[in-house]
């Protein structure tokens, strides 16, 4: 059974870091490119950031460009969202999902993952 | 620009069908597209991948009650004896090189 479950989640002042992570399990992770979407509070999905099965390929939404950097390690079947200079606008639940092909944004998403909150208040 | 548009909300009765649509933008009819449901309070699910000559192929345990098609820039996710649990946002999502794009979500009300 495939399993996405993130963590590090919370809540964090403006301008300031923080770290998802992203853990899988019952697939081959090595083998499937990989996503961050968020959901602003009773807001629709925007997609964040996509990386290919290898990690040689890593997209950016224009609203996190610069800031976010996403990144997986194959060892440990897991995918990382490094968050910096957060701004209140990025407050939202953020999900993994899993696409069903290697090539970043190549292919549909299959799987989701129960998603994590960050709040960003001071 | 990439970019796909539903309408906010929809509603049908118990028992009933109802019929979703989800337009690409200009220049882009020939785009694959993949639903998602999200019932509230949770994260979304996977319904199919809806190719743009109306064949389609759905998630791990997705009812046949649910089926897609598709019509020049127009993509259907039809839902036929609608159940309470079939209450949810819908949202379309399609896919380029370097982009994820999602439609604006449709809400279905079952009455």
């Amino acid at each position: 059974e495939v399993q996405l479950l993130e963590s590090g989640g919370g809540l964090v002042q403006p301008g300031g870091s923080l770290r998802l992570s992203c853990a899988a399990s019952g697939f081959t992770f090595s083998s499937y490119a990989m996503s961050w979407v968020r959901q602003a509070p009773g807001k629709g999905l925007e997609w964040v950031s996509v990386i290919s099965a290898s990690g040689g390929s890593a997209y950016y939404a224009d609203s996190v460009k610069g800031r976010f950097t996403i990144s997986r390690d194959n060892s440990k079947n897991t995918l990382y969202l490094q968050m910096n200079s957060l701004r209140a606008e990025d407050t939202a639940v953020y999900y993994c999902a899993k696409e069903s092909g290697l090539a970043a944004a190549g292919s549909p998403f299959d799987y989701w993952g129960q998603g994590t909150l960050v709040a960003v208040s001071s | 620009q990439l970019v796909l548009t539903q309408s906010p909300s929809a509603s049908a009765s118990l028992g009933a069908s109802v019929k979703l649509t989800c337009t690409l933008s200009s220049g882009h009819s020939s785009y694959a597209i993949a639903w998602h449901q999200q019932q509230p309070e949770k994260g979304p699910r996977y319904l199919m991948k809806l190719n743009s000559d109306g064949s389609h192929s759905k998630g791990d345990g997705i009812p046949d009650r649910f089926s897609g098609s598709s019509s020049g820039a127009e993509r259907y996710l039809t839902i036929s004896s609608l159940q309470s649990e079939d209450e949810a946002d819908y949202y379309c999502q399609t896919w380029d090189t370097g982009i994820v794009v999602f439609g604006g979500g449709t809400k279905l009300t079952v009455l």
